[in-house]
């Protein structure tokens, strides 16, 4: 079965610092990964995704994510904070074949500090 | 264009009442999934749709929950018999090839 880890539940950076949210997953066969963002009373929307072709993705507001098979990890991240990037993020795995579902982190609260 | 919708936004039910939440997908998407967000449990998967083949129902909690989707499009999650720790925010998702698009949920308050 997948399953995925999000490392801190809380992350403050600074307006302009480096943002990095880590995301390691588990999972026997080669997967799908997401990030996707949360704003306050609102859906989820899609910031990036794996899906085997290229291992660095890029995705909307500036944010990119690396997929590392050796260390089963997708850490998001972004040069340079912004105050609109205060959200809740969260990293998601699905099998490519099979059971199509969403398997969830648990979410990484993303605070900047002016 | 349009993206997924859901009804109502916001819900407020009594204990032991049923409750109905709509979704309705993007045109053209195959797939319909329905999650439950809750401060003690995150993100949870539901129940899965896929064209006309049989819903995968593994993520349902319990009897009381229940879904269907009409003509392959709308969908509808009944909750029977609401209890408090149905409370969460429901979402819904459909999806083109790899990639779910989700809508922005139905809080459910449950007193």
């Amino acid at each position: 079965a997948q399953s995925v880890t999000q490392l801190g539940s809380h992350v403050s950076v600074s307006e302009g610092a480096l943002v990095l949210l880590r995301c390691n997953y588990s999972s026997s066969v080669p997967p799908y990964l997401f990030w996707y963002v949360q704003y306050p009373n609102q859906g989820l929307q899609l910031l990036l995704k794996y899906t085997s072709a290229a291992t660095l993705v890029k995705g909307i507001n500036g944010f990119e994510a690396e997929f590392k098979k050796s260390e089963t990890s997708f850490h998001l991240t972004k040069p340079s904070a912004h105050m609109r990037d205060a959200a809740e993020y969260f990293c998601a795995v699905r099998l490519i074949q099979g059971a199509q579902k969403l398997v969830f982190g648990q979410g990484t609260r993303l605070t900047i500090n002016p | 264009g349009a993206g997924v919708s859901q009804s109502p936004s916001n819900k407020v039910t009594e204990k032991g009442k049923d409750v109905e939440l709509r979704c309705d997908p993007i045109s053209g998407h195959t797939a319909l999934y329905w999650y439950r967000q809750s401060l003690g449990q995150g993100l949870e998967f539901l129940i899965y749709f896929q064209g006309n083949s049989a819903p995968d129902k593994s993520g349902l909690p319990s009897d009381r929950f229940s879904a269907e989707r009409t003509g392959g499009s709308v969908s509808t999650l009944t909750i029977q018999r609401t209890q408090q720790e149905d409370s969460a925010v429901y979402l819904c998702a459909s999806t083109l090839r790899e990639t779910q698009y989700f809508g922005p949920g139905t809080r459910l308050l449950v007193l």
